[in-house]
């Protein structure tokens, strides 16, 4: 198995830019997450699927934050206007137990 | 509700010498723990994992940790560092038990090996 698939791998774009994120994960695996990392705040769940249904959102920190998951093995993040503050490495997980495997990340920088 | 603290930011270790990073757990319930790994602009990787079983977990690369109910801790040990070891180190704890299988991360504790 490939692992979790994450894309871009590096993200640089402008302030007001509308950025997606895409993740596929393992396949079988019923449950997704998306997490972000940063210097300041560590590694912070946003949202994740069960069954490709959002189950928990309050980590999503505003309306410019969406997460969708059209089907079991594909799942977007998107930011809409980026801002410089949403620079981070952004993570996708998936899981079937309590083990979660991770993507290697997203990179993304907002000038 | 559930928190981890890991209680070093960053530790220092010779080759060769004994690694102990510390973390404290806080959970309403019977917890899942895990130590992950992150290595210089890598992802994730899982070390070790507890889940109810034996409470002396080993894991990939050498790493053991020991869940102990009565001090709330799972800290993270090896006895022997290689270069190879220098990375962070999350602990890491799961809602099982609450219905919400997301992990709650601690902050993080920075590993460095000197030759």
């Amino acid at each position: 198995d490939a692992g979790v698939i994450q894309s871009p791998r590096h993200e640089v774009t402008e302030m007001g830019q509308e950025v997606t994120l895409r993740c596929k994960p393992i396949s079988g695996h019923n449950s997704l997450f998306w997490y972000r990392q940063t210097m300041m705040r560590g590694l912070e769940l946003l949202i994740y699927f069960n069954n490709n249904v959002p189950i928990d959102d309050s980590g999503m920190p505003e309306d410019r934050f969406s997460a969708k998951m059209p089907n079991a093995s594909f799942s977007t993040l998107k930011i809409q206007p980026s801002e410089p503050r949403d620079s981070a490495v952004y993570f996708c997980a998936s899981s079937n137990s309590n083990e979660q495997f991770f993507g290697p990340g997203t990179r993304l920088t907002v000038l | 509700a559930q928190s981890v603290t890991q209680l070093d930011s960053h530790v220092s270790v010779s080759e060769g010498t004994p690694v102990l990073l510390r973390c404290n757990y806080s959970s309403s319930y019977s917890p899942s723990l895990f130590w992950y790994v992150q290595h210089p602009n890598k992802g994730l990787q899982l070390l070790l994992k507890y889940t109810s079983a034996a409470t002396l977990v080993k894991g990939i690369n050498g790493f053991e940790a020991e869940f102990k109910k009565s001090e709330t801790s799972f800290h993270l040990t090896k006895p022997s560092a290689h270069m190879s070891d220098a990375a962070e180190y999350f602990c890491v704890v799961s809602g099982a038990g609450t219905g919400r299988r997301a992990l709650t991360f601690g902050s993080g504790t920075r590993l460095q090996v000197q030759p």
